[in-house]
C-alpha cells in the first residue's frame, strides 16, 4: 500500500505571496491532518479534515486554511507570507478508527519564505 | 510552561547501554501518550504509544506512564548506533487536540 505523499517536497516564495502544498492519504484513509514543524516551535498541529469537513484546529492565524476533496485528497493554504512560515509541513493520514497509532506522516513539504 | 516538556539533549548513550528519554505534560486530562522518532530530514514515525499507567513493552522499546506524576518515559535497551535520532513525545489534551513535545536528540557512540 502506498504511503501518504505530499507535494511539493520544496518551495521558495517570498514575503506577502500565497502557497498551496497538497497531500495525497494512504488509500482508505478519510481523515488527513496538517502539522507545522519549525526548530523554535517544534512540532505544531494545524488542523485535521475527515470526510471533507474539518474536525480539529490548533492555534493558527486565519491566513493557514485548509480544505479536503471527496478522494481525501487534502490541500493547505496559507496566505499573506511571513518569514516566520518558513517551515517543515507535515501532513498525516489516519485510519477510519480514529486512533493516533494509526497515523502515519507523509514526507513533508519544506517551504522557505524569503 | 510548556503544555508537553522535555530535555532538548543531546543525549549521548555507549553502544549497548539504555538510553532513559523523558517527558513531562500539564494536562491531567490527558488520555493518550506517543512516542515517534525522526531522523534528520525525515518525517516522525511512531514508534510507541501507551494509554495506561504502568509499563509496556515493544521489542527493545519500554513506554511508562505515570499519570499521578504526569510523567511519560521511553527506555530503549541494547542502544543501537540506528536508534540515533531526536524522539518526540506526543499527548491528546483534554480536547482531543495531540500536543508534541520539542524532541530529545539521542545520540549513540560506538
Amino acid at each position: 500500500k502506498a504511503g501518504v505523499t505530499q507535494t511539493p517536497r520544496y518551495l521558495i516564495k517570498t514575503r506577502g505571496q500565497q502557497v498551496t502544498l497538497s497531500c495525497s492519504p494512504i488509500s482508505g484513509h478519510r481523515s488527513v491532518s496538517w502539522y507545522q514543524q519549525t526548530p523554535g516551535q517544534g512540532l505544531q498541529f494545524l488542523f485535521e479534515y475527515f470526510s471533507e469537513t474539518q474536525r480539529n484546529k490548533g492555534n493558527f492565524p486565519g491566513r493557514f486554511s485548509g480544505r479536503q476533496f471527496s478522494n481525501s485528497r487534502s490541500e493547505m493554504n496559507v496566505s499573506t507570507l511571513e518569514l516566520g512560515d518558513s517551515a517543515l509541513y507535515l501532513c498525516a493520514s489516519r485510519g477510519n478508527s480514529g486512533r493516533l497509532e494509526t497515523q502515519y506522516f507523509g514526507p513533508g513539504t519544506r517551504l522557505l519564505v524569503l | 510552561q510548556k503544555e508537553v516538556e522535555q530535555n532538548s539533549g543531546p543525549l549521548s548513550v555507549p553502544e549497548g547501554a539504555i538510553a532513559s528519554l523523558n517527558c513531562t505534560y500539564s494536562d491531567r486530562g490527558s488520555q493518550s501518550f506517543f512516542w515517534y522518532r525522526q531522523y534528520s530530514g525525515k518525517s516522525p514515525e511512531l514508534i510507541m504509544f501507551i494509554y495506561s499507567n504502568g509499563d509496556k513493552e515493544d521489542g527493545r522499546f519500554t513506554a511508562q506512564l505515570n499519570k499521578a506524576s504526569q510523567y511519560v518515559s521511553l527506555l530503549i535497551r541494547d542502544s543501537q548506533p540506528s536508534d540515533s535520532a531526536t524522539y518526540l513525545c506526543a499527548v491528546t489534551s483534554s480536547a482531543s487536540k495531540i500536543i508534541f513535545g520539542s524532541g530529545t536528540r539521542l545520540s549513540i557512540r560506538p
